[in-house]
């Protein structure tokens, strides 16, 4: 049962540029989050989707960035006209359909995407 | 919101030393994990405990989740060990809010 996937692992865009981060959930898991961690700094919630719903966009920056996690394939967090404070490492994390209280809560982590803006 | 505090903030032992770390929290919580995140930037589920204890070999973690604090107990520690240490809770099954992490250094 292969984890929670991330894409690309490093990402270098240039000022201006868009960032598209893929996140493939772990099997069988419909919620997924995205979470931003800034360099020496804990990490920060962004945004809940189940498909092709937002849950929770609180945590989102109001301009540039969006969130989608379609019917079919990965979710994708995008980051349009980026900049240096973009830099930061994108932390995505599924959890599994919730039935009833307990284990199903657990927030399963991808390996995270490196995103560097020259 | 929810606060997460964890301390201490840093903590360097020697291996084979035993340590504990802490993480408080400011309202009922519905789920609670420990991570570690290693020096590659790895984020690894250690614990989810929201109330109890649990124990994974070297590896204990309390939750009182009346009193609103955690516990992460690290016993006979390896070099391996070292990385960031971070207690992460969510009152409502959904966003976890992360507390700023010990960050634990084990020298040979």
């Amino acid at each position: 049962n292969a984890g929670v996937m991330q894409n690309p692992r490093h990402l270098v865009r240039r000022r201006g540029q868009e960032a598209r981060l893929r996140c493939s959930p772990m099997k069988g898991h419909s919620h997924v989050y995205w979470y931003r961690q800034l360099p020496e700094e804990g990490l920060k919630f962004m945004v809940y989707l189940q498909k092709e719903n937002i849950i929770d966009e609180s945590g989102m920056p109001k301009e540039r960035f969006s969130a989608e996690f379609p019917k079919e394939g990965p979710s994708i967090l995008r980051i349009q006209q980026v900049v240096r404070g973009d830099s930061a490492a994108y932390f995505c994390a599924s959890s599994p359909p919730r039935l009833s209280h307990g284990e199903t809560d657990t927030q399963y982590f991808g390996p995270g995407t490196r995103l560097t803006v020259l | 919101g929810i606060q997460v505090e964890q301390s201490p903030p840093d903590l360097i032992l020697q291996e084979g030393a035993n340590s504990t770390l802490r993480c408080n929290f400011s309202d009922s919580v519905n789920n609670l994990q420990w991570f570690h995140q290693n020096p590659w930037g790895q984020l690894i589920n250690l614990f989810y405990i929201p109330s109890g204890t649990k124990q994974n070999g070297r590896l204990s973690a309390t939750t009182v989740a009346t009193e609103r604090y955690s516990l992460l107990y690290i016993s006979s520690s390896q070099t391996t060990d070292s990385g960031v240490y971070f207690c992460a809770a969510s009152t409502g099954f959904q966003k976890l809010v992360f507390g700023t992490g010990t960050r634990l250094l084990v020298s040979p």
